[in-house]
């Protein structure tokens, strides 16, 4: 099975500080990572994913992301927050080796606010 | 390329009714998904459908229903609403194969609501 944990619900922080939204995974072969954004009364935007190859990477709005595998782990991040960031982010897997019962699995969401 | 479009953005239907949704995906993208996004449950996958096949199922009462046509635009339905059932609906399409799986690029939404 696989699964997605997104262990804080909020985070906050200043304007121009860094900001890290955190994703753990579970599955039981290599995993297909994705991040993504959603803004109030909008659909899920694609920011970025892993598949393979380099274990930090870079994606839309100045966001990158470091998989790690020891730690099953695939932290959001971006070194300098901008109040426009504000907006509910979800971490999503999917096991590679997966049969096509299976689709990806979103986590349930992190509220970011990023405060002026 | 235009974004992945859903009709209509918000229903409002009363218990017991049904209705239909409608997704067309970017140009070229064979694979739509449908998601149920509620404050409570999170995002929750409905199913897949790829060159008219449902190729992946979510954990969903056998009311809720879909079809893809060959041009890949689909269709969701959900019979005998239930005031449970009102919630956000996504629709995604990616450039999937049938070997594999890429990123997935969603619509706004159906905003339905169940009375």
């Amino acid at each position: 099975a696989q699964s997605v944990a997104q262990p804080e619900d909020q985070v906050n922080v200043a304007e121009g500080n860094p900001l890290t939204v955190k994703c753990t995974y579970s599955v039981s072969g290599n995993p297909y990572l994705f991040w993504y954004v959603q803004y109030p009364n909008r659909g899920l935007q694609f920011l970025l994913k892993y598949i393979t190859g380099d274990n930090l990477v870079k994606g839309s709005y100045g966001f990158e992301a470091e998989f790690n595998k020891s730690q099953t782990s695939f932290h959001l991040k971006k070194p300098s927050a901008l109040v426009s960031d504000s907006a509910l982010y979800f971490c999503a897997v999917r096991d590679m080796g997966a049969n096509y019962g299976q689709n990806f699995v979103f986590g349930p969401g992190t509220r970011l606010s990023v405060l002026p | 390329k235009a974004g992945v479009t859903q009709t209509p953005r918000y229903l409002i239907k009363t218990r017991g009714q049904q209705v239909t949704l409608s997704c067309s995906p970017i140009s070229g993208h064979r694979s739509v998904s449908w998601y149920q996004q509620t404050p409570g449950q999170g995002l929750q996958f409905l199913f897949e459908y790829f060159s008219e096949t449902q190729r992946n199922k979510g954990n969903f009462p056998g009311r809720f229903s879909g079809r893809q046509f060959s041009n890949s635009r689909s269709e969701m339905n959900v019979s005998t609403l239930e005031l449970g059932d009102s919630a956000l609906y996504l629709c995604a399409s990616s450039l999937a194969t049938a070997s594999s799986y890429n990123e997935q690029f969603f619509g706004p939404g159906t905003r339905l609501t169940v009375l």
